[in-house]
């Protein structure tokens, strides 16, 4: 079954910390990963979208890591800031033409 | 580009009653997709439509939920009879050329809706 995991389900840190949110798939065959970034009340607004051939992405203080082989991905943020404050979904397409697997999200909040 | 439109934005109704969600996609975008996110199953994809021409709905839950696309610029999701489980925040996106790998999907800023 085609699924996408995520952890931690939450997560606390303080303004300046760096933090890693994780991302394990199940998703066969897989075509790209993805990172949207939620904040309260709001739609999803993309991040970064990798293919199984780039092993590292990165926007600004954001820093995608896609290991396809274990199938597994990892989100660093940098520099915490209160801004940074949102839910983080991991989503992988399948297929070239396939639907959108979404995870469930991490819940990270940013304290002063 | 005022981005993905969506109204209303919050929606409160009693069970049995008809529900209707309305979506105005991003101008010269030719996919269109809605969204269901609860805290118990995340998000969901309901249903896309390419060109106005519905390509998978297999993530409607049911009958009672049926969405159109009459033109380029115009999506509706409606539910009748809605039920308290319909509950949730319902989203409507947009992209270019959904086939394309690196195509970003833009989400609106989603229907709150409360079946009581």
């Amino acid at each position: 079954k085609n699924q996408v995991e995520q952890s931690p389900q939450s997560l606390i840190i303080l303004e300046g910390k760096n933090c890693t949110l994780q991302c394990n798939y199940t998703v066969s065959p897989f075509s790209n990963l993805r990172w949207y970034k939620q904040d309260t009340g709001r739609g999803p607004v993309s991040l970064t979208i990798m293919t199984f051939s780039e092993n590292t992405k990165s926007n600004g203080r954001y820093t995608a890591t896609l290991d396809a082989d274990t199938k597994q991905s990892s989100l660093h943020i940098t520099a915490s800031q209160l801004s940074d404050s949102a839910s983080y979904i991991c989503v992988v397409k399948y297929k070239s033409q396939g639907n959108l697997i979404f995870g469930k999200g991490t819940k990270l909040s940013v304290k002063p | 580009d005022a981005g993905v439109i969506q109204s209303p934005r919050h929606e409160v109704t009693e069970m049995g009653q008809e529900v209707t969600l309305r979506c105005k996609p991003i101008s010269g975008h030719d996919y269109l997709f809605w969204y269901r996110q609860t805290m118990m199953r995340g998000l969901e994809l309901l249903i896309y439509f390419n060109n106005n021409v519905p390509i998978d709905d297999s993530g409607m839950p049911e009958d009672r939920f049926s969405a159109k696309m009459p033109n380029a610029s115009f999506s509706t999701l409606k539910i009748q009879p809605s039920e308290p489980r319909d509950s949730a925040v319902y989203f409507c996106a947009s992209s270019y050329q959904s086939g394309t790998w690196g195509v970003t999907q833009y989400f609106g800023p989603g229907t709150r809706l409360l079946v009581l």
